[in-house]
């Protein structure tokens, strides 16, 4: 019974390049929320996620971040022209239902040079 | 805007004496507070929560108090063992808003020393 899967567990890009993070929920999970880790701080709300539908993105900056959760496959949070404030640790986290409690993956360490 | 705060960035305690870690808030419609713990290259995972109709709730070693007229909360384990090292933080969750997001404090640094 495999947790939340987060891929790759580390990514490193340079500024201006683009980064994909991948989130596999746990089986039989439909919602999936996006977090981000800045360094000594907690973790920040971005987006949730129902099978092909954004519920709420209101913590996601309006420009160069996007994510998706197709019908089938991972939830995917892409970052454009990525710059130095970018690099933290992303969290994804999923639930059988809203409400219900939040399950999270080991998380993906971005590093932008 | 930081409605949930964590003022002490870092505990230490002795084996088997009480840890006792703190939170605040400020928004007062939150429904439920949660306790995570963290290890390093690890996502946080689920330790305890407290319904706001609730003042205490208790599983093992854990237990977490809410006080709800001071918006505190406080989590504590008894007694502390060296693999309760983490960074632990609090959430906060309103149950009725559409994106059933959490809302997490800056974290404290849990050390315990044999």
């Amino acid at each position: 019974n495999a947790g939340v899967m987060q891929n790759p567990r580390h990514l490193v890009r340079r500024r201006g390049q683009e980064a994909r993070l991948r989130c596999s929920p746990m089986k039989g999970h439909s919602h999936v929320y996006w977090y981000r880790q800045l360094p000594e701080e907690g973790l920040k709300f971005m987006v949730y996620l129902q099978k092909e539908n954004i519920i709420d993105e209101s913590g996601m900056p309006k420009e160069r971040f996007s994510a998706e959760f197709p019908k089938e496959g991972p939830s995917i949070l892409r970052i454009q022209q990525v710059v130095r404030g970018d690099s933290a640790a992303y969290f994804c986290a999923s639930s059988l239902r809203r409400g219900n409690e939040q399950f999270f993956g080991p998380g993906t360490r971005l590093t932008v040079l | 805007d930081q409605q949930v705060k964590q003022n002490s960035p870092s505990l230490s305690v002795q084996e088997g004496r009480i840890s006792i870690l703190n939170c605040d808030y400020t928004n007062s419609m939150f429904d439920y507070f949660l306790w995570y713990k963290k290890y390093p290259a690890e996502g946080p995972t689920f330790l305890i929560s407290i319904s706001s109709i609730k003042d205490k709730n208790e599983d093992g070693r854990f237990t977490v108090f809410l006080n709800k007229s001071a918006k505190h909360l406080s989590l504590h384990i008894v007694p502390s063992q060296p693999g309760d090292s983490a960074v632990y933080f609090c959430a906060a969750w309103r149950l009725e808003t559409s994106g059933s997001r959490l809302t997490f404090g800056e974290g404290t640094q849990l050390t315990v020393n044999p």
